[in-house]
């Protein structure tokens, strides 16, 4: 079975400009988490969705926005980037959302703001 | 709010040795205790787990106890190979949340050497 897929893997933007970064989950798997990780720390949680519905959400502002989709893929987006913003940025998916749930985790969208 | 803190980084030993990486966790209720790994241009993958006090986690000859007296959940191995080279991540996730919200640690990186 595929794992967690993300694309695109690496992308270049400047600044102010705007990103969208998809992932799909492992097949049956119905909550998508998005976690942002800069070099040299952990990664940072920013939104959970299941059933299509946002279940969680970290300490991001606004600029930063997610959807899932009926087949339980995921969309992130950020507007206005700021050079703050280059990072890896992993999704991760699970069967259920409770606390003690194993994530699955992509391989990342490595993007770089100029 | 939540964190954690683990020891930091890098830790560089020969092969065979004992491996012990440091994490302690300040937390409301009862959370979930995790230790993921990242190898080189790979996603985070999970390690073991433990989901109550006392519970201990093994994998691939990694161990790790929930300890709450203590508030830790270190890391240990008995004889470190090359291939365990890799970051190791100590993460949280609350318990009774509702969420899978993982809080990570900074990581850890080690080097094993032949």
């Amino acid at each position: 079975d595929a794992g967690v897929t993300q694309s695109p893997t690496h992308l270049i933007k400047t600044r102010g400009q705007q990103v969208t970064l998809r992932c799909s989950p492992i097949s049956g798997h119905k909550s998508v988490s998005w976690y942002q990780q800069v070099l040299g720390q952990g990664p940072q949680f920013i939104f959970q969705y299941y059933e299509k519905e946002e279940r969680g959400r970290g300490n991001f502002p606004d600029r930063f926005s997610a959807r899932q989709f009926p087949n339980y893929s995921s969309e992130l987006n950020v507007n206005a980037l700021l050079l703050g913003d280059s990072a890896l940025y992993l999704c991760a998916s699970s069967s259920s959302r409770g606390s003690s749930e194993k994530l699955f985790f992509g391989s990342g969208t490595q993007l770089s703001v100029l | 709010g939540d964190s954690v803190t683990q020891m930091e980084g890098p830790v560089t030993l020969s092969e065979e040795a004992f491996l012990t990486i440091n994490c302690t966790y300040t937390a409301t209720g009862y959370p979930s205790l995790f230790w993921y790994v990242q190898y080189p241009g790979e996603g985070l993958q999970l390690l073991l787990k433990a989901t109550k006090a006392d519970d201990k986690g093994s994998n691939k000859g990694f161990e790790a106890t929930y300890r709450k007296e203590t508030t830790s959940f270190h890391l240990e191995k008995g004889s470190v190979q090359v291939s365990d080279s890799a970051v190791y991540f100590c993460a949280l996730s609350s318990y009774g949340g509702a969420t899978n919200k993982l809080i990570f640690g900074t990581g850890t990186l080690l080097a094993v050497q032949p």
